[in-house]
């Protein structure tokens, strides 16, 4: 399984675009890349998937350069409630299902007003 | 698309009894679920992989016959904590991903809190 490395915390303003970059150098061949937001007390969010180049989606976009040993979680015009945990991850997708994911400590995003 | 649901969400017991948490996929079939269980401010850790119909696989280190799981339809897995006690409360999730899906969709967790 490809372990991830992310900034323990980051700190930003509101209306700042905010990027996560994760480390994955030993990514496989099928594995995902998969970002979540965590609030306390609370089961992790989906937020976006990837396998290459560019994603986006109407919360945020991913970025995976052609090596895909690492990946960007970008975040426009962040807010006040985007306080939270953020964790990449990467893992296998197989026929039937989807392989197990192992979750690294993760970013702590602080959002100031 | 692609809600888990868990019940309960809160759960207060006594040490020494068990406690059984649900899983369940609300709109799609999931033949594999996820457990894990979560220490304040720190990360998601991996329990066990819940196989429907068939015998779950634990992570290293989990015991089996402490946390016992059962994957007995497309849309439901339960966790069941046998003679809880108080280092056993904890923040339980789990996942479930479609099949043929790309990605893990969590419930909303639940806290365990053992006297």
């Amino acid at each position: 399984l490809a372990k991830t490395t992310q900034p323990i915390s980051m700190d930003s303003y509101e209306g700042q675009e905010v990027n996560i970059t994760c480390s994955h150098n030993n990514i496989a061949t099928n594995d995902y890349i998969t970002w979540y937001q965590q609030f306390p007390s609370q089961g992790p969010r989906f937020i976006i998937q990837g396998y290459k180049t560019k994603v986006t989606n109407e919360v945020a976009s991913l970025f995976i350069p052609a090596d895909r040993k690492s990946s960007t979680l970008s975040l426009p015009r962040v807010s006040l409630s985007d306080t939270a945990v953020y964790y990449c991850l990467v893992g296998g997708f197989f026929s039937g299902g989807y392989n197990k994911l192992i979750f690294g400590a993760g970013t702590r995003l602080a959002v100031h007003p | 698309g692609a809600v888990v649901s868990q019940h309960p969400s809160r759960v207060i017991c006594k040490s020494g009894t068990s406690v059984k948490i649900e899983c369940r996929s609300l709109d799609f079939q999931a033949t594999t679920m996820f457990w894990y269980r979560q220490f304040p401010k720190k990360s998601l850790m991996l329990m066990a992989t819940s196989n429907e119909g068939s015998k779950a696989t634990y992570e290293q280190g989990v015991e089996k016959d402490k946390f016992l799981i059962n994957h007995a339809s497309l849309t439901l897995s339960t966790l069941t904590v046998t003679s809880a006690h108080p280092e056993d409360s904890s923040f339980y999730i789990c996942s479930a991903s479609p099949a043929g899906g790309a990605a893990q969709y969590f419930g909303p967790g639940t806290r365990l809190t053992v006297l």
